[in-house]
Parts: structure tokens; C-alpha cells; sequence
């Protein structure tokens, strides 16, 4: 069975730190470009980052470029997301997503708020 | 950016009847390689992460049921339900996967009239 799970997920301050992760289970980790979307309270889905199945190749949305670093460890078939400098508006809950050319299978996700 | 707009916002449908959810996309998503439309479909039922429904505007994802369907082309496309089901609640949601950024619309959601 396929399983994404995520977590690291927590309450912080404005302009603090916080790294997701994401355990993938179920299927061949390296074989798979993954990706993180995050949905503020109420809102639509926001594509936020992705690495390729190597981990050599990422992209960022334009709002969190500079600030988030997407990274994996496929020995460990775990995806992180290293998010500092955040901003109340980074509040939203974040998942990980496995790639086939679009988003097959989405991980529970796993809330961030940002609030002092 | 690709910008994806969905329509109507919202649609409350009786048990049993159809229903119809459209998106635009702002530029034209067929893949050239593949003749293929970069389009998807996702379910997300409330409290839940979202679900692959439809990809390649019209193929259905394994184990969604049939009343499930896709169509449309080029920078018009449409999801239908051809018989709402209690179970079928939820915000659906396209995406283009044709270029990065992957970019959603707004979402649309289905209620039972």
C-alpha cells in the first residue's frame, strides 16, 4: 500500500524555522520526482516546491524562493521541506505529493501555523 | 504562469442528477509529444487530502467510479458527475501539469441539493 507521511509540523513564531518530512512507503522512493502543495484555512491548493527523483533538480513557487529548501534522502525514503523566515501567510497545511507527469498520490499533509 | 479558472464556484445538485464543473485554462495545456492535455482532476472530501480523479483531461484514475468523466481540449475543459452520490461532497479541483508552476483553480464546490 502506497503511504506518505508527513510531519514536523508545528506553531511558530514569524520569522522562525520549521522542516517537514515526509516518509514514503508502499512503492520505490528514488523512482519518483516528488512535490510539496500547501492549502491555507479555507483556501485552494498552492504548488510549493519540487526535487527530482535524485535530488539534483528542484524548483520553488516564486513566495517561498530563497526562503525553503526542498531536499530528500532516498536511503531513508523520506522528502523534507526546510522552511525559514516565515511569514504569517506561509500558514497552511503542507503535502507531499509523488509525481507521474501530474500528482497521483497526496500524503495526509500536516498543518503549519506561523503566528506570534 | 498558467492561470486556471474554475466555474461556478459553487453547485448544489440533487441525489442521482449531474453535475458539471468547467475550467479555462489562460494558455493552451496539450502536450505535443503525447497529444495529450495536461489536465487533471482532483476530489478533496472535507477533512481529507486530495484525491487523483481524472488526468489527461479524459482518463479516469484506476478504482474511481465510472460515473466520473473527463473532457475537453486545448484551454476548455469540464468534469461531470452523471449521477451525484452522497459521497461525492467535496471540492474538486484541476491542475495543469503542463509547465512549472503547477497551478490550480480555485476550486468548486458540490453539495446535494
Amino acid at each position: 500500500e502506497v503511504q506518505l507521511v508527513g510531519s514536523g509540523g508545528g506553531l511558530v513564531q514569524p520569522g522562525g524555522s520549521l522542516r517537514l518530512s515526509c516518509v514514503a512507503s508502499g512503492f520505490t522512493f528514488s523512482g519518483y520526482s516528488m512535490h510539496w502543495v500547501r492549502q491555507a484555512p479555507g483556501k485552494g491548493l498552492v504548488w510549493v516546491s519540487r526535487i527530482d527523483n535524485g535530488g539534483s533538480g528542484t524548483s520553488y513557487a516564486d513566495s517561498v524562493r530563497g526562503r525553503f529548501t526542498v531536499s530528500r534522502d532516498n536511503a531513508q525514503n523520506t522528502l523534507y521541506l526546510q522552511m525559514n523566515s516565515l511569514r504569517v501567510e506561509d500558514t497552511a497545511v503542507y503535502y507531499c505529493a509523488r509525481e507521474w507527469d501530474l500528482l497521483n498520490f497526496w500524503g495526509q499533509g500536516t498543518q503549519v501555523t506561523v503566528s506570534s | 504562469d498558467i492561470v486556471m479558472t474554475q466555474s461556478p464556484d459553487f453547485l448544489a445538485v440533487s441525489l442521482g442528477e449531474r453535475a458539471t464543473i468547467n475550467c479555462k485554462s489562460s494558455q493552451n495545456v496539450l502536450n505535443s509529444s503525447k497529444n495529450k492535455n495536461s489536465l487533471a482532476w482532483y476530489q478533496q472530501r472535507p477533512g481529507q487530502s486530495p484525491k487523483l480523479l481524472i488526468y489527461w483531461a479524459s482518463t479516469r484514475e484506476s478504482g474511481v467510479p465510472d460515473r466520473f468523466s473527463g473532457s475537453g481540449s486545448g484551454t476548455d475543459f469540464t468534469l461531470t458527475i452523471s449521477s451525484l452520490q452522497a459521497e461525492d461532497v467535496a471540492f474538486y479541483y484541476c491542475q495543469q501539469y503542463f509547465t512549472t508552476p503547477l497551478t490550480f483553480g480555485g476550486g468548486n464546490k458540490v453539495e446535494i441539493k
